[in-house]
């Protein structure tokens, strides 16, 4: 079955820097979703990317926050200065045109101290 | 704004009865709502879903009502095992390639 893929699995960084979370979507999907789950909270949704640019994003999504699929396979999110609050799992999703199901990577979790 | 509310936020049941969870949504724009289990450190899990053009859905040991007047759903576990033991999350979508609203979520625990 196709899968998600979330590189890394988890990162340390320090305050202020710079992180880049990548995710290999399914190759036949046209959506593609960034959410993030604060330790025992619920689910939030980031960003949304459709036919190669935001479609939506959330008032979390601040000009710290970029996406990009720079060659048609992965998709990367990158926090320009990270914050302790940033502090999370990030979850990569990809959206089947036909279904709309929703697939789930298994997450990249990043620490920020 | 768009909001999906859940409860209750954590359920013990005994093996063997069944479990109930419901959810609320604002947006009657809605028209997709998926279940998922989540259990410790993994992702979350697509274990049952409904569109608004149905009204109840099974699937063996689990179902999901949808009321779209009141705009309520519910996700019904029958026979509980202690497999089930997980954290439940609703959410709700408006369309197609739209984000998901999540609500915050049950802890499920079933004891043998």
């Amino acid at each position: 079955e196709p899968e998600v893929t979330q590189t890394p699995s988890h990162q340390v960084t320090q305050m202020g820097q710079e992180v880049i979370l990548r995710c290999v979507p399914i190759s036949n999907h046209l959506y593609f979703y960034w959410y993030r789950q604060i330790l025992g909270q619920k689910v939030e949704f980031l960003v949304s990317f459709y036919n190669n640019e935001i479609s939506e994003k959330s008032e979390i999504f601040d000009d710290q926050f970029s996406v990009e699929r720079p060659d048609g396979s992965n998709f990367t999110l990158k926090i320009r200065s990270t914050k302790l609050e940033d502090s999370a799992m990030y979850f990569c999703v990809s959206g089947a045109l036909n279904t709309g199901e929703l697939f789930f990577g298994e997450g990249s979790r990043l620490t920020v101290l | 704004g768009e909001n999906v509310e859940q409860h209750p936020s954590t359920l013990s049941v005994q093996e063997g009865d069944s479990a109930v969870i419901k959810c609320t949504y604002s947006d009657s724009a809605s028209n997709y709502f998926p279940w998922y289990k989540q259990e410790l450190g993994k992702r979350p899990q697509l274990i049952i879903d409904i569109r608004s053009n149905v009204g109840e859905k099974k699937d063996q040991r689990i179902a999901v009502t949808l009321n779209k007047t009141a705009k309520h759903f519910s996700l019904h576990i029958t026979e509980t095992q202690p497999e089930d033991s997980a954290v439940y999350f609703c959410a709700a979508r408006r369309n197609q390639g739209g984000k998901l609203i999540f609500g915050q979520g049950t802890e499920l625990s079933v004891k043998p």
